[in-house]
């Protein structure tokens, strides 16, 4: 079955902070997997795209890791901002037309 | 570059109605995707159009429906609301059809059902 799970739920951290989240997939075939940040009241925005040759991908303070033998994915944040606050989605496609989308990690940060 | 855009960006009605909600793709773009977010369920898939023609759909309801135009924007409506239609509605597009390529999303319609 198809599917992709994201841990934790919610997480909360202080302004400074380092934090990893993480999302384990069984979608098959694999092509590419996608990170988003989704500001409360917005549409998510990509973070990065990783495909299956990439190991690690960063943007800014954002760095993605990618294990394809796993299937698994972390997103670390590094320093925390205020502004990092926000719903982290985890989305692996899968053949021509299916996107699966992760429920979510709800990060709080605090000052 | 202009990028998508919903509206309206909120909506109340009442069970038994119906709404339309609409969706300007970014400029150049000629498939848009509608989905279906709630806190307990996150993102669903409702369906994808491409020059005009629905290409894939998802496991909602007959109520839910929607069109594209010639210019790429896209509508979706939804008939004989429920309380659980409540939800933020995200339109995304994509240069093309299919789940390989990037997709930009709106800042969404919030719906609420009374």
């Amino acid at each position: 079955k198809n599917q992709v799970e994201q841990s934790p739920q919610s997480l909360i951290i202080l302004e400074g902070k380092n934090c990893t989240l993480q999302c384990n997939y069984t979608v098959s075939p694999f092509s590419n997997l996608r990170w988003y940040k989704q500001d409360t009241g917005r549409g998510p925005v990509s973070l990065t795209i990783m495909t299956f040759s990439e190991n690690t991908k960063s943007n800014g303070r954002y760095t993605a890791t990618l294990d394809a033998d796993t299937k698994q994915s972390s997103l670390h944040i590094t320093a925390s901002q205020l502004s990092d606050s926000a719903s982290y989605i985890c989305v692996v496609p899968t053949g021509a037309n299916n996107l699966f989308f992760g429920t979510g990690t709800r990060l709080t940060v605090i000052p | 570059k202009a990028g998508v855009t919903q509206t309206p960006r909120y909506l109340i009605k009442t069970r038994g109605q119906q709404v339309t909600l609409s969706c300007s793709p970014i400029s150049g773009h000629r498939s848009v995707s509608w989905y279906q977010q709630t806190p307990g369920q996150g993102l669903q898939f409702l369906f994808e159009y491409f020059s005009e023609t629905q290409r894939n759909k998802g496991n909602f309801p007959g109520r839910f429906s929607g069109r594209q135009f010639s210019n790429s924007r896209s509508e979706m409506n939804v008939s004989t609301l429920e309380l659980g239609d409540s939800a933020l509605y995200l339109c995304a597009s994509s240069l093309n059809q299919g789940a390989k390529n990037i997709q930009y999303f709106g800042a969404g319609t919030r719906l609420s059902v009374l």
